[in-house]
């Protein structure tokens, strides 16, 4: 099995903020990275693909890098609508996610 | 645009086989991989299993010898069969369209239904 390890498992922060989640992968994974942000009560919704990719709708404050086993999620400016909890999710060997990184206010 | 809702028993007994189905509306269930992936506070995200449109399955080994995934075209409808439940089956339960990327197996999820809450009890 391929373990993904997110971190931190909460991060505080204001609005307005940088902020940094990192997503490391117990063997290389080639890329083949997906990231998703989850409200309470709902489904996670998918926001980067493949690395780097935003999905279409979501906002360009939102970036995604990394290669090998090391990815790496950033919000640029955090916004009000920002706090959640954040998934990365490997696609290389069948399919595992990260623990979650819970973004709360400061 | 395509969405996903789940249904199924809220409540299921141990030992008996939990059955769930999804049914997609706004889009056809053909060229897609549709898994099924369940959430608990404690073990998080854990993916299930896959469905492709060909009919062709794929498994979470640690779920393989209990988990049955089948597809209905005509209703558009991916279904989930797994047997001898016990508590730690006890989840919310999605299923997800996979959205590959192009030339490869490998897919992302994209949208996920709302989920539906599984629980295992006598």
């Amino acid at each position: 099995d391929i373990q993904m390890t997110q971190s931190p498992s909460t991060l505080s922060a204001s609005v307005g903020d940088r902020v940094t989640i990192t997503c490391r992968a117990s063997q290389t994974i080639s890329g083949w990275l997906a990231w998703y942000q989850q409200k309470p009560g709902k489904a996670p919704k998918l926001l980067i693909y493949k690395v780097s990719n935003l999905e279409s709708g979501v906002p360009s404050r939102f970036s995604g890098s990394g290669s090998g086993t090391e990815y790496i999620l950033t919000i640029s400016s955090l916004q009000p609508d920002d706090f959640a909890t954040y998934y990365c999710q490997q696609f290389h060997t069948y399919s595992t996610f990260g623990q979650g990184t819970r973004v709360e206010i400061k | 645009q395509v969405q996903l809702q789940e249904s199924g028993p809220g409540l299921v007994k141990p030992s008996e086989t939990l059955s769930l189905t999804c049914t997609v509306s706004g889009g056809s269930i053909s060229t897609y991989y549709w898994s099924w992936i369940r959430q608990t506070p404690g073990k998080g995200l854990e993916w299930i299993g896959y469905v492709y449109y060909t009919g062709s399955t794929n498994y979470n080994p640690s779920l393989k010898s209990r988990l049955t995934l089948s597809m209905d075209t005509s209703k558009n409808q991916v279904s989930l069969k797994l047997s001898s439940v016990t508590a730690a089956d006890t989840a919310m339960y999605y299923c997800a369209r996979g959205v590959r990327f192009a030339g490869t197996p490998r897919h992302w999820f994209d949208p996920w239904g709302q989920g539906t809450r599984v629980t295992v009890s006598s």
